[in-house]
């Protein structure tokens, strides 16, 4: 069955960068997909961050999108996420998500990662 | 600001029906019959229980129905059970500068 599992630094410093993954099993991420992140501030609703298409075609959310890169690995089957810069206000739950084509609905999630900044 | 409108709270007892709307514009949920509903537990990611408007994936049960009617989505749960208490939300496809638009949210309160 399709799995999606987050990772990276759990603790990242205030102006550095944060680097995530997205392990992909079970279906490849070359297909005609959409893949996503997510994230969701403690105690906060969900906020997108950015889509991605199987083609490189993408969205990112015009708040972060001047810190954002998105990209896909089809070797390792993963996608990842870097945001620059970051603050405080950037600690948040990180969601990856898969995401069907045409009905835009999130089909698969992550279990998601934590992510705290702070010095 | 969420791009679609939703309570941010409902609540129901055991046994009844609650309904949470969900609201958007002409650029989604009033031109796409592409309305998702997802359910989160505390601690827990995201689960979809609700697409194109009113399907269901497999294992979900038929307690959780949906509907839409003009730019206003629906999620219906019926025989509220105590582990219905979770957050919800709701999301279109959209042909504003972006894939999809999410909810605010809402808080569901079985008493």
């Amino acid at each position: 069955q399709v799995q999606l599992q987050e990772s990276g630094p759990g603790l990242v410093k205030p102006s550095d960068t944060l680097s995530l993954t997205c392990a992909v099993s079970g279906y490849s991420v070359n297909s005609r997909v959409w893949w996503g992140w997510i994230r969701q501030p403690p105690g906060k609703g969900l906020e997108w961050i950015g889509y991605l298409f199987y083609t490189g075609s993408f969205y990112y959310s015009p708040s972060l999108e001047s810190r954002l890169t998105m990209s896909l690995d089809t070797a390792k089957n993963q996608i990842s996420l870097k945001l620059r810069s970051v603050t405080a206000v950037d600690t948040a739950v990180y969601y990856c998500a898969r995401i069907r084509v045409p009905e835009a609905a999130f089909d698969y999630w992550g279990p998601g990662m934590l992510v705290t900044v702070a010095s | 600001q969420s791009a679609l409108t939703q309570p941010a709270s409902v609540s129901g007892s055991p046994g009844q029906s609650i309904t949470i709307s969900c609201t958007g514009t002409s650029s989604d949920i009033g031109h796409y019959n592409y309305v998702s509903w997802y359910q989160q537990h505390p601690g827990k990611a995201p689960k979809l229980i609700i697409y194109e408007v009113s399907n269901r994936p497999s294992g979900v049960s038929s307690r959780f129905s949906g509907f839409k009617s003009g730019h206003t989505a629906s999620l219906t749960i019926s025989g509220l059970q105590p582990e219905d208490e979770a957050d919800y939300y709701c999301s279109s496809y959209t042909s504003s500068t972006t894939l999809a638009v999410l909810g605010g949210g809402t808080k569901l309160t079985v008493l």
